[in-house]
């Protein structure tokens, strides 16, 4: 079965640290992976995406991620946190064997930067 | 620009009014989305229209009906809601090429909408 896990409901950072915010998936053919981000009351936002190719994503605000294929991870990670990236993240994931638009969503981990 | 825009921003309804949401991109994108999302819950799908035609509709109750006038344009038909559909309501929308299985969905900010 197709599924995404965020196995942390919440991540604690002091600012200035890195963080990581993990996500693995399952799915039965080649998958296409989202992180998104949510602040209080707004919609998604995009920041990065694997489609293909090299393993280590950037994307916006200076995120950026690693698809790990043998541990079906793809772990969104920021060398320096900001108080301003306390937010919702979502990871989601398309099975490139399925031939719909389905998302298949985590259930969101919530970042704490601490200043 | 990558933005969709949404109108209202908050809603209050009754259980018996008619109300509409309503969703605008201009990027020339072909699939759009509606979504309803619960207060820190991943968002729920509930239609895709692919080239202004209904694509999925994921179950979702007749008190819900979608339509898609042209391609950038999108709304949803609110009657006889009940108080458990209060949610946030996201729209989205992407390029729809090749099955669309690479495409970015961008959302727009949600219309929160309360059922009393």
């Amino acid at each position: 079965a197709q599924s995404v896990a965020q196995p942390e409901d919440q991540v604690n950072v002091a600012e200035g640290n890195p963080l990581t915010v993990k996500c693995t998936y399952s799915v039965s053919g080649n998958p296409y992976l989202f992180w998104y981000v949510q602040y209080p009351n707004r919609g998604l936002q995009f920041l990065l995406k694997y489609i293909t190719g090299d393993n280590l994503v950037k994307g916006s605000y200076g995120f950026e991620a690693e698809f790990n294929k043998s541990q079906t991870s793809f772990h969104l990670k920021k060398p320096s946190a900001l108080v301003s990236d306390s937010a919702l993240y979502f990871c989601a994931v398309r099975d490139g064997a399925d031939s719909n638009y389905q998302l298949i969503w985590g259930a969101g981990t919530k970042l704490i930067i601490k200043p | 620009d990558t933005e969709v825009t949404q109108t209202p921003k908050h809603l209050v309804m009754g259980m018996t009014n008619k109300k509409s949401l309503k969703c605008e991109q201009h990027m020339g994108h072909r699939a759009m989305y509606w979504y309803k999302q619960k207060a820190k819950k991943p968002p729920e799908l509930m239609f895709v229209y692919s080239y202004e035609k209904l694509s999925i509709n994921e179950s979702v109750p007749s008190r819900f009906s979608p339509e898609c006038p042209n391609s950038s344009l999108l709304n949803l038909h609110l009657h006889a809601l009940q108080p458990e559909d209060s949610a946030l309501y996201l729209c989205a929308s992407s390029q729809d090429t090749g099955g669309g299985l690479a495409d970015t969905q961008y959302f727009g900010p949600g219309t929160r909408l309360t059922v009393l």
